[in-house]
């Protein structure tokens, strides 16, 4: 089945500093990708759409600037936090469009813990 | 986008069969339906997808009316390890600009 590569699992950074996350479609191609995050006991907030090639596509209220999203080819995608601080603490997850298939496959996330 | 309902939350015994109904009033004609679990600290899991009628796999049954206004997920003799929270999503399976919306999730609970 389709299989989609986080990493890292869990990242602790100090505050002001930059962290980076991959998202690897493993078995097949993705030309779209979705970032988001969630928060202890909530649901997923979508924050961005990643297009290979091609500019991110961000939800309202998310900071493009601090939220920095790469699709440089057709099986990762990057989100890196900017400059983060304890609020951006979060859990974070990757998701996959299959384009052959129509199916969509998540990440197994990413825990961030900014100190 | 259509909007989707489900309760908060719901409670079962192990052996017993669960079922979580979906409410989706502004379901369009292209809209697929589809059930996501989730585990703490896990990325959301595929469970099973439907356009009408039912749609039963190795895990789960779907049940969606004629109206497709609402689907209801049917977990057979629950166990301790379906635990998670569902999630109920609808959109266009081909629409290339479909984004994955989740709303609150029906968080089951499963007591031995």
């Amino acid at each position: 089945g389709a299989v989609v590569s986080q990493h890292p699992s869990w990242v602790i950074c100090k505050s002001g500093t930059s962290v980076k996350i991959e998202c690897r479609s493993l078995d097949f191609q993705a030309t779209t990708m979705f970032w988001y995050r969630q928060f202890p006991k909530q649901s997923l907030m979508l924050m961005a759409t990643s297009n290979e090639g091609s500019k991110a596509t961000y939800e309202q209220g998310v900071e493009k600037d601090k939220f920095l999203i790469n699709h440089a080819s057709l099986t990762l995608s990057t989100l890196t936090v900017t400059s983060a601080h304890p609020e951006d603490s979060s859990f974070y997850i990757c998701s996959a469009r299959n384009e052959d298939s129509l199916g969509y496959t998540f990440g197994s996330g990413t825990r961030l813990t900014v100190v | 986008l259509a909007k989707t309902t489900q309760p908060i939350s719901m409670d079962s015994y192990e052996g017993q069969e669960v079922n979580i109904t979906c409410s989706h009033n502004n379901i369009a004609t292209n809209d697929y339906i589809t059930w996501y679990q989730q585990f703490p600290s896990q990325g959301p899991r595929f469970i099973i997808q439907g356009y009408k009628t039912k749609v039963t796999n190795e895990v789960a049954s779907l049940f969606i009316p004629a109206d497709r206004k609402s689907s209801t997920l049917s977990l057979p003799r629950v166990s301790l390890s379906d635990t998670a929270v569902y999630y109920c999503l609808v959109g266009g399976r081909a629409d290339s600009s479909y984004k994955l919306i989740f709303g609150s999730g029906t968080r089951l609970l499963v007591r031995p």
